[in-house]
């Protein structure tokens, strides 16, 4: 079975340009989630996806920054315009359930390593 | 105070020996936490999760929770040099999706 997966593996693009980030869950998943890791911190929460209805996006940075999941499936998220500090490592995640209960795993992707310059 | 703070290591073992990495967590309300594993480059990888006080063994890993302290730990034992990753700890939090801490960096020394 597929993991989850994220495109571009890495990205290198100039300040003010767009990006776009695409992330296929586990088949059957439900619950998408984006995370961020910028140089030297922890990885933070982004935003939470059930199907195509946005969950929870308490963590999105500002409205440079637009998620979208149209048919429940993939979902991308989209930097428009790209800044210095949008830098790091933008993780995907997906679960069968949502919520914190035994057997349900969060399984992450390896990352889309976004560079802005 | 971070929600989850861990202490960044490098942690350095030798091999065959028990590695102890810890944790601590601010929020009272937290019900769930989870130790991942990031070899450098690679996703986080969840290794375990305990839900109630007390420890929980799988393998040569254990999980040591205590509520009250607000703290949880990981223990490795007969470190191996494949062990040699970053562990991350994560906690449910008053939201429906995991808080990491900044991880720490174990190396077995073989």
């Amino acid at each position: 079975e597929a993991g989850v997966t994220q495109f571009p593996s890495h990205s290198v693009i100039e300040k003010g340009q767009t990006v776009t980030l695409r992330c296929d869950p586990i088949s059957g998943h439900d619950n998408l989630y984006w995370y961020r890791r910028v140089m030297g911190k922890e990885i933070k929460f982004l935003l939470h996806f059930v199907k195509e209805s946005k969950q929870d996006e308490s963590g999105m940075p500002n409205n440079r920054f637009l998620a979208e999941r149209t048919g429940g499936t993939y979902s991308t998220l989209k930097v428009q315009p790209a800044e210095l500090e949008d830098s790091g490592v933008y993780f995907c995640a997906s679960s069968q359930w949502e919520g914190p209960r035994p057997g349900n795993t969060i399984y992450f992707g390896e990352g889309s390593w976004l560079t802005v310059v | 105070q971070k929600e989850v703070e861990q202490n960044s290591g490098p942690l350095s073992v030798p091999e065959g020996a028990i590695a102890s990495l810890n944790c601590t967590y601010s929020d009272r309300v937290s019900q769930s936490f989870f130790w991942y594993r990031q070899y450098s480059g690679k996703s986080p990888e969840l290794i375990m999760s305990i839900y109630s006080n007390g420890d929980k063994e799988d393998g040569r890993f254990t999980a040591q929770l205590n509520k009250a302290s607000q703290y949880v730990s990981l223990l490795i034992r007969d470190s191996q040099p494949s062990d040699s990753a970053t562990y991350l700890c994560a906690v449910y939090t008053g939201r429906r999706a995991l808080t990491f801490g900044s991880g720490t960096r174990l190396q077995v020394q073989p």
